[in-house]
């Protein structure tokens, strides 16, 4: 048990589909992030929330949407997506921006776009 | 960003003690190194964290010398369990950079055998 829970683990969308990830965190945290793992790559980050304002946006195409209606929750709506967007998206979160505070990751959910 | 360098690769016995190192040439007067572990299929987990000299905590010691451009990760009396990716990050805590903003790399894969 990690503090930080993400669902569903397993996913399989059409291009066509819509559908959310969601992430919570039961450490009080103030900082939240979405991550891309894909195969044989390095981690990505996606998208930085610090006390539920967006600070990052790291050149994430729009069909990836994220939402943080507080500093438990992080969702990621995606729609319209491509097969090269299969991967493990994780999300993690800190007590808030500055490296004393690490971060603690959720185990992802495994993406699989058709 | 201060990027990182480290061995693609390691192969270890379960009982020996396992040393990687990480090579950051450019590291800054303010950044921090910390490393994390992952397993298939989960998020990185933190292991340590270090400014200078050495620290030790109940699941390794991390060793940086004077100039602190290179760390090593010591993991005393490795297990199998202990097979997973190691992960070193360095980066900056004065200009207010999170940690979820730094450079993962592809990290070490280690393996233990029995």
């Amino acid at each position: 048990e990690t503090g930080v829970t993400q669902t569903p683990r397993h996913l399989v969308m059409g291009m066509t589909n819509k559908k959310s990830l969601k992430c919570e965190q039961h450490l009080g945290h103030n900082a939240m992030y979405w991550y891309k793992q894909s195969a044989k790559k390095p981690l990505e980050l996606m998208f930085v929330y610090n006390f539920k304002e967006q600070t990052e946006n790291n050149s994430v195409p729009s069909r990836f949407s994220p939402e943080c209606p507080n500093s438990s929750h992080l969702f990621l709506h995606l729609h319209t997506l491509q097969p090269e967007d299969s991967a493990l998206y994780l999300c993690a979160s800190s007590q808030a921006e500055g490296q004393s505070s690490p971060l603690h990751f959720g185990n992802g959910t495994r993406l699989t776009v058709t | 960003l201060a990027k990182t360098t480290q061995p693609i690769s390691m192969d270890s016995y379960e009982g020996q003690e396992v040393n990687i190192t990480c090579s950051h040439n450019n590291i800054a007067t303010n950044d921090y190194i910390t490393w994390y572990q992952q397993f298939p299929s989960q998020g990185p987990r933190f292991i340590i964290q270090g400014y200078k000299t050495k620290v030790t905590n109940e699941v390794a010691s991390l060793f940086i010398p004077a100039d602190r451009k290179s760390s090593t990760l010591s993991l005393p009396r490795v297990s199998l369990s202990d097979t997973a990716v190691y992960y070193c990050l360095v980066g900056d805590i004065i200009r207010g950079s999170t940690l979820g903003r730094l450079y993962f790399g592809r990290g070490t894969q280690l393996t233990v055998w029995p």
